[in-house]
């Protein structure tokens, strides 16, 4: 069962530009939600992550807008850059009786151009 | 501050063996947890040890088993390889049982 959905799969963006990925999950448990960054051939790098109490939260050109009602979150990239490409995954996990077992997404490819 | 190393980096395997994997989590985290990443797909947990204890485990079967060390590094061992093990695998460490997980740069490995 497919439990945090990812969307789009691809996206191509013009230098800066605004990128926005969305992530729908299922299991109202979830009670945190962190974005992750990859770069081909690297580890995920832990980007930005908020809890349900928050509807928004940025750092830099990043913020998290997350919806608790409508079970979604999104990742917004302003003034996105070429060095911004790269494949973005959206997790959730249930801290209190998890851990930080974390439930990624299906990933987003952005490609920012030039 | 040294973060999580992963080794090998690379490596190539026949069906039917045995791999084991190694992982050094980052300085003064004390959880580990494995997740196998297929190519194009998000990772998917195969287990976590807090204090060389596994912590709960995903959808993976026995095959899949791991230790954690005093030093809080970890194994992944995997027999009877298959196919469909060819991955990506990742560690990550965190600080404490329900904290941030940080990720290694993984070992890509491929089964023949």
């Amino acid at each position: 069962q497919q439990q945090v959905k990812q969307s789009p799969q691809s996206l191509i963006v013009q230098k800066g530009g605004i990128s926005i990925i969305n992530c729908a999950y299922e299991n109202t448990a979830f009670d945190y939600f962190p974005w992750y960054q990859q770069f081909p051939g690297k580890g995920p790098a832990l980007l930005i992550a908020i809890r349900p109490d928050v509807s928004e939260k940025k750092e830099g050109r990043f913020t998290i807008s997350f919806n608790k009602s409508a079970k979604q979150f999104s990742l917004h990239i302003m003034d996105s850059q070429p060095g911004d490409s790269a494949t973005y995954f959206c997790a959730a996990s249930i801290r209190e009786t998890s851990g930080s077992r974390l439930t990624f997404g299906e990933g987003t490819q952005l490609t920012v151009n030039p | 501050e040294t973060g999580v190393t992963q080794s090998p980096t690379h490596l190539i395997k026949t069906r039917g063996q045995q791999v084991t994997l190694r992982c050094s989590s980052q300085s003064g985290h004390n959880t580990v947890s494995w997740y196998q990443q297929a190519l194009g797909q998000g990772p998917q947990f195969i287990f976590q040890y807090y204090r060389e204890e596994e912590n709960g485990r995903g959808n993976f079967p026995p095959r899949f088993s791991g230790l954690q060390f005093p030093n809080y590094s970890s194994e992944l061992n995997v027999n009877a390889l298959e196919l469909d093990d060819s991955a990506l695998y990742l560690c990550a460490s965190s600080p404490r049982l329900a904290g941030d997980q940080y990720f290694g740069p993984g070992t890509r490995l491929t089964v023949t």
